[in-house]
C-alpha cells in the first residue's frame, strides 16, 4: 500500500536556525507531491507542490522542497526559521493518473520555534 | 472569496447517536473530498465526489459512514450509531479540477471535531 513517512514528529528550533523536515513515500510510479502547513487554530494550507519540471520547488514564506526521485524523498527546507513558523507540517503524495486526486498524508511534524 | 466552510465546528455525541457533518465547498469547485484525522495522525482519505457523483468511497471505515452531494455543491457526511473510535476531526476539501492529470490543489476547510462519549 502507498504510504508517506515523516521521520521527525517533534522539532524544536531557535529563531534563525535552519530547518529540514524529512518526507519519504512508497510508490513506484509517478507522483505529485505536496507540503501542507497548519498554523495553531487554523486550517490546512498549501505550502508548496511539485508536479513536474525543476525538482527544487519554492513555496510561500521562504520554504522550498527538493524532489529526489531515486530516494523517494521530498524534504522541506528553510534557511532561517521565524517564530511565526511554529506549526504542524504535513507531507502528502498523490499518485499520478489515479482514479481520483486523493492525497495520502504523513503523520505530520510539529515544529516549535523558540524566540 | 470565501473558502471551504464546515459545520458544526464541534460536535459531541453520545455513543449510538447519528451525526451529520456539513461541507460547503468553494463555489465552482467540481471535486470534493472528505478526510478523517485522528489525534496525532495525518488526514486519511474517506471519500471523493466529482460533482454529484461519488466516484470513490474506498476510505469509508464501515457501512455506518455515508456521504452525499446531491446537487453537486454542499456535501453531508453522516455517521450512524457513532462509536468512540469515530472521534476525530473530519476535514472537507475541494478542488477546481476534475481530471487526474495536470496540476491540482485541494483547499481545506477548518474541520469538524467530533467527540463520541
Amino acid at each position: 500500500a502507498q504510504s508517506v513517512s515523516q521521520h521527525n514528529h517533534h522539532v524544536i528550533l531557535s529563531e534563525a536556525a535552519s530547518l529540514e523536515l524529512g518526507c519519504n513515500y512508497s510508490y513506484g510510479g509517478t507522483v505529485n507531491l505536496f507540503w501542507y502547513v497548519q498554523y495553531p487554530g487554523q486550517h490546512l494550507q498549501l505550502l508548496l507542490k511539485y508536479f513536474s519540471g525543476d525538482p527544487l520547488v519554492k513555496g510561500i514564506k521562504g520554504f522550498e522542497a527538493e524532489f529526489i526521485k531515486s530516494k523517494f524523498s521530498f524534504n522541506l527546507r528553510k534557511p532561517s526559521v521565524q517564530w511565526s513558523d511554529t506549526a504542524e507540517y504535513f507531507c502528502a503524495v498523490c499518485p499520478y493518473g489515479g482514479a481520483t486526486n486523493k492525497l495520502i498524508f504523513g503523520t505530520g511534524t510539529l515544529l516549535a520555534v523558540q524566540p | 472569496g470565501a473558502g471551504v466552510s464546515q459545520s458544526p465546528r464541534y460536535k459531541v455525541a453520545k455513543r449510538g447517536q447519528d451525526v451529520a457533518l456539513r461541507c460547503d465547498p468553494i463555489s465552482g469547485h467540481v471535486s470534493l473530498f472528505w478526510y478523517q484525522q485522528a489525534l496525532g495522525q495525518g488526514p486519511e482519505f474517506l471519500t471523493y465526489f466529482q460533482n454529484e457523483a461519488q466516484l470513490d468511497k474506498s476510505g469509508l471505515p464501515s457501512d455506518r459512514f455515508f456521504a452525499e452531494r446531491p446537487e453537486g455543491s454542499v456535501s453531508t457526511l453522516k455517521i450512524q450509531r457513532t462509536q468512540q473510535e469515530d472521534s476525530a476531526v473530519y476535514l472537507c476539501a475541494s478542488s477546481f479540477r476534475q481530471e487526474t492529470s495536470g496540476e491540482h490543489e485541494q483547499f481545506f476547510g477548518p474541520g469538524t471535531r467530533l467527540t463520541v462519549l
